[in-house]
This record gives C-alpha cells, sequence and structure tokens, in this order.
C-alpha cells in the first residue's frame, strides 16, 4: 500500500457539529501532518506528528484538535467550527525528506 | 524567516510552447525544493525534488528544474505544453528535523490546445 487516505471526501457541519477527519497510511512512515488548504491558496500547516507525538502546532485554534491513536493513523477533532474553516483539509506522511499527500476531505460549515 | 515566492500567479500558453516557472527561496542552512502539481480537483502530487547532487533534476511527465545556488532559485521547466498540463503549480521549500513544508503562493497554467 502505497498511498494515504482520507475519509471523507466531503463533510459539511453546522457551527455547533462535532466531527472527525481520518487520514490513514500503512507505509510505516513515522511523521504524519496536516494542512489547510483555502481556495486558490497553497497548503498551509497545521500540525505535525512524529512518532505518535505532537512535534509542531502552528499556533491552530483549540476547536481543532489532533490525535494520533497509533503510527498508521491521524484523527482531527473538529467543534465549534467557524465557516471561515472552510477549507480543504490535507493529511500526508513522510519517508525520508518527501512527504505524501492524501486526497483531502474537503469541509463545508454552515 | 523562511519564505518561498513565486514569480508569476498565472501563465497562458498554447500547446507546444515551452514553459518556465519562476520560485525563489529565502531559507538559511541545507534546504529540500520541491515542486507539486494539482490538477483540477485532485490532490497534491509530486512533480520532482532536489536534495542534493545534480542541480538539474527530471521529474515526471518531462518536468525538470534547476537548482541555482547563488540565485536562491528553482525554477520549473518543460520545453513543451500539452493542454493536461493545465493545473496548479506549487514550488515548496522544507528544512529541519520536522520538514516542514512552506508553499510559494501557487502559479495557475492554462494551456490553450
Amino acid at each position: 500500500d502505497t498511498e494515504v487516505t482520507q475519509t471523507p471526501k466531503h463533510l459539511v457541519m453546522g457551527m455547533t457539529n462535532k466531527k472527525s477527519l481520518k487520514c490513514e497510511q500503512h507505509m510505516g512512515h513515522r511523521a504524519m501532518y496536516w494542512y489547510k488548504q483555502k481556495a486558490k491558496k497553497p497548503p498551509e500547516l497545521m500540525f505535525v506528528y512524529s512518532y505518535e507525538k505532537l512535534s509542531i502546532n502552528e499556533s491552530v485554534p483549540s476547536r481543532f484538535s489532533p490525535e494520533c491513536p497509533n503510527s498508521s493513523l491521524l484523527n482531527l477533532h473538529l467543534h465549534a467550527l467557524q465557516p471561515e474553516d472552510s477549507a480543504l483539509y490535507l493529511c500526508a506522511s513522510r519517508q525520508d525528506n518527501e512527504q505524501f499527500f492524501g486526497p483531502g476531505t474537503r469541509l463545508t460549515v454552515l | 524567516a523562511q519564505s518561498v515566492s513565486q514569480h508569476n500567479h498565472h501563465v497562458i500558453l498554447s500547446e507546444a510552447a515551452s514553459l518556465e516557472l519562476g520560485c525563489n527561496y529565502s531559507y538559511g542552512g541545507t534546504v529540500n525544493l520541491f515542486w507539486y502539481v494539482q490538477y483540477p480537483g485532485q490532490h497534491l502530487q509530486l512533480l520532482l525534488k532536489y536534495f542534493s547532487g545534480d542541480p538539474l533534476v527530471k521529474g515526471i511527465k518531462g518536468f525538470e528544474a534547476e537548482f541555482i545556488k547563488s540565485k536562491f532559485s528553482f525554477n520549473l521547466r518543460k520545453p513543451s505544453v500539452q493542454w493536461s498540463d493545465t493545473a496548479e503549480y506549487f514550488c515548496a521549500a522544507a528544512s529541519g528535523g520536522y520538514n516542514k513544508l512552506i508553499f510559494g503562493a501557487g502559479t495557475r497554467l492554462a494551456v490553450h490546445p
């Protein structure tokens, strides 16, 4: 298995909902990343996990809560989001110096 | 501060024209450089990468890039573009133990038949 998978592909949620995004890789990579990409903008780093520990939080609001239950799985828990949080959320895993991206979850917050 | 800048935000070409997209980076120390492509509605794909060695790197789909250290540049080239090359192109740089990727603003390429 040489890919990063993300579920769901699309998610629509209200501002009071709680939802989670899921990312999975079975390539044995020990570093995983969450990025946020707004329309017509480049991806921006949110979090980095290394060996299942949170290593970098790029000052992301607490309504985004990452979790790394094991070396293959990365979650992003969402609660009380704002409409401006609507974006494509990308997950990536890293081998050596190269990051492999998943297809993303397109999130719409109403 | 570390940064990546792309010179052109929108490029329009006819098929068979040559392409060069500019990228400059601002980093201290060792840096790894990448070009990613994002086709409409699809996810990011790696076109090519430079870590060290030969400054001219060849990637997929006929793309190549040249690392010029003295100019802090990593420009992307393709001798003859096709309509299927229509996409957004991102230059990115990474350094440090956690390999934080910083992307340029992107260049939107439209190729007309």
